[in-house]
């Protein structure tokens, strides 16, 4: 089975700017988590999609955003882009039901905000 | 909101030891999970850990679902220089709850 893919693995951007990330869940998982990853507060939860519905939700502010399609593939948006959004954005799915919650990560998109 | 201690924070072992890591938390959680990330990489599950006391290995990694379900452990045996990494460990109140994520053990291995 393919694993999680997400595209684009590097990105810059500059203060302002508006980004979208994509992640493509391993087959067969609905769920699609969003973590925010620095080296000052580690891993951080942003949000979680579930059959295209947010069903879970962290503490960062609007600009921050997703959703998912149909196929449980997920972007996520970050507009009016800070220069503490640069961080390593994570998603990982997982089958997000049936008792079995383990969550399989991407390689991440590294974002850099000049 | 809900925080995860690990320790240590990062060690320095040599090839062949043995190495172990914690996770204390001051709530439950009802699922353990441990985590490997190398560099540039997104982490890479190790185990999970399902019940309170459970004792879980994958080769040469043990982890231990504590019976107080606030602390998790992981061991290593004879460690190898692609242990290499961060380790971090992960709790969860409930399936349709998000992870909770220590701050991670960086751990060196030296030939």
């Amino acid at each position: 089975k393919a694993g999680v893919t997400q595209t684009p693995r590097y990105l810059i951007k500059t203060r302002g700017q508006q980004v979208t990330l994509s992640c493509s869940p391993i087959s067969g998982h609905r769920s699609v988590s969003w973590y925010q990853q620095t080296p000052g507060q580690g891993l951080q939860f942003l949000f979680e999609y579930f059959s295209e519905t947010q069903r879970n939700k962290g503490n960062f502010p609007g600009r921050f955003s997703g959703r998912q399609f149909s196929n449980s593939r997920s972007e996520m948006n970050v507009s009016t882009l800070e220069l503490g959004d640069s961080a390593l954005y994570l998603c990982a799915s997982s089958l997000g039901q049936f008792n079995s919650y383990e969550q399989y990560f991407g390689p991440g998109t590294r974002l850099t905000v000049t | 909101g809900q925080q995860l201690n690990q320790s240590p924070q990062s060690m320095f072992i040599q090839e062949g030891e043995d190495v172990s890591m914690n996770c204390t938390s001051s709530s439950i959680f009802n699922t353990w999970l441990w985590y490997k990330q190398d560099p540039g990489e997104g982490p890479v599950l190790l185990i999970a850990l399902y019940k309170a006391g459970e004792l879980t290995s994958n080769g040469r990694l043990t982890a231990q679902f504590g019976i107080t379900r606030k602390d998790s452990f992981l061991n290593i045996s004879a460690s190898i220089p692609s242990d290499v990494g961060i380790y971090f460990c992960a709790g969860q109140n409930s399936g349709n709850t998000p992870l909770v994520f220590g701050k991670g053990t960086r751990l060196s291995v030296i030939a």
